[in-house]
């Protein structure tokens, strides 16, 4: 099956600085890839996603790239603020499917004042 | 943020309690998923249903239980739990579960769980 990896799992910034947070997965076949946000005590909530039709997807400060030749998969938020501090997830779509996602294990981001 | 509630919000049960966990989505979807959501761990899917017919079975253990009795509401009844199973619990939606492989993805909106901790 998918196997999605995550990196770092735990990234610290100054505010105004940018931060990047990489994944790769193994199932070729994988067309869909979205991030997730999930703030302490809250629902993890989607921020931008990306089909594999694409190389780059961009929302305001927050933009993702995709090299399906590699593999891999990175969230990019530039003049970082902290209330984005939150963890994220990165996850693909298997192969095949129309539902089952495969999370990262998450990156803990913490934008410093 | 009222679009997938979920109650309670919190629970702690014993290992031979029996309880209830109880998912509602007001967002109009047909699509339902239950995940768990261990310290460490990537989100793990556990049962999805698409118009109140279950479709995935992750090799979840059967002191799991779920129920989708409509599009809306989803159910996860717990019976003799292990300590290992303290978790948080995410319920989800998504519009439906469209087309064939490699058609459109909807997208999965969470509740915001229900810490679970096996005593």
């Amino acid at each position: 099956g998918e196997n999605v990896e995550q990196h770092p799992s735990t990234l610290s910034v100054q505010e105004g600085d940018s931060a990047v947070i990489k994944c790769t997965y193994s199932d070729s076949a994988s067309n869909y890839f979205p991030w997730y946000k999930q703030e302490l005590g809250k629902r993890p909530q989607l921020i931008i996603d990306i089909r594999s039709n694409v190389g780059e997807k961009k929302d305001q400060r927050i933009a993702v790239t995709l090299n399906k030749t590699a593999k891999h998969f990175s969230l990019h938020i530039t003049e970082t603020q902290p209330e984005d501090s939150a963890v994220y997830f990165c996850a693909a779509l298997a192969g095949g499917s129309n539902y089952k996602l495969t999370f990262g294990k998450g990156t803990l981001l913490t934008v410093n004042p | 943020e009222t679009g997938v509630t979920q109650t309670p919000r919190h629970l702690v049960m014993g290992m031979t309690n029996k309880k209830s966990l109880k998912c509602e989505q007001h967002l109009g979807h047909n699509a339902m998923y239950w995940y768990k959501q261990s310290a460490k761990k990537p989100l793990e899917l556990m049962f999805v249903y698409n118009f109140k017919e279950q479709t995935e079975n992750n090799s979840v253990p059967s002191r799991f239980s779920p129920e989708c009795p409509n599009s809306s509401h989803l159910f996860l009844h717990l019976h003799t739990l292990q300590p290992e199973d303290s978790a948080l619990y995410l319920c989800a939606s998504s519009e439906t579960l469209t087309g064939t492989s490699g058609g459109a993805v909807e997208t999965q909106y969470f509740g915001p769980g229900t810490r679970l901790l096996v005593l």
